[in-house]
């Protein structure tokens, strides 16, 4: 199935703790994204990436690491988690920017 | 700096119709589209307005003054399963969300 995968789906973790969210696509999109969806249910970009090349970063706080190690896949690193970090976050890709979007089923992150 | 607002939520019954606005204020337009989001699933694409105008796809219309920064999805023959968020996006060089609006589809 072509898709934009991303695991694990549920993660629940102490505050303080390090981890990380996989996604990965084969769509051959050039453009991968992570979104964080709130309680509130708005959805905000945190950070782009172009045949991994970083393209925005949205004034993310940098215990939030993105790596991209090749066009297919682009991965998210957060450390000393805290509770406000507790939220739902989506991957996406695109063949070209804003175009076209396809998004992961999301991650459900809470942290106790 | 950008400014995307919608109504927050509605309720409606099968059948009927449903309007959902949305107002922006962004520094550059690359579009604008309508997501239609589940509750514990994705968004998904519903539609997408470049220029000034009504584009109609099946049950789902989306309309664009871009004079006017304004936007609206137009939802006919509502069913149970239109039971949905829907979000409205500016294309910025990366899709800028509002905060959706719940359409709740009653019996």
């Amino acid at each position: 199935d072509t898709a934009v995968s991303q695991t694990p789906k549920y993660l629940v973790t102490q505050m303080g703790n390090d981890k990380s969210i996989k996604c990965e696509q084969n769509l051959g999109h050039d453009t991968m994204y992570w979104y964080k969806q709130d309680s509130k249910k708005f959805l905000k970009i945190m950070f782009s990436y172009n045949n991994k090349e970083l393209i925005i970063n949205e004034t993310v706080p940098n215990r939030f690491s993105p790596k991209s190690p090749d066009k297919a896949h682009l991965n998210l690193h957060i450390n000393s988690l805290e509770l406000g970090d507790s939220a739902v976050y989506f991957c996406a890709s695109s063949r070209v920017l804003d175009y076209g979007y396809t998004f992961g089923s999301g991650t459900r992150l809470t942290v106790v | 700096g950008q400014n995307i607002d919608q109504p927050t939520e509605m309720t409606a019954t099968e059948g009927a119709i449903v309007q959902i606005n949305c107002t922006y204020q962004t520094s550059g337009f690359n579009g604008l589209f309508w997501y239609q989001q589940h509750a514990g699933e994705a968004p998904t694409f519903l539609s997408y307005n470049v220029l000034d105008g009504l584009e109609e796809k099946g049950r789902f219309s989306s309309f664009l003054s871009r004079s006017k920064g304004y936007s609206y999805l137009l939802l006919k023959e509502l069913q149970m399963k239109d039971s949905a968020s829907y979000l409205c996006a500016v294309g910025l060089n990366r899709l800028a969300f509002g905060k959706g609006n719940q359409v709740v589809v009653i019996p």
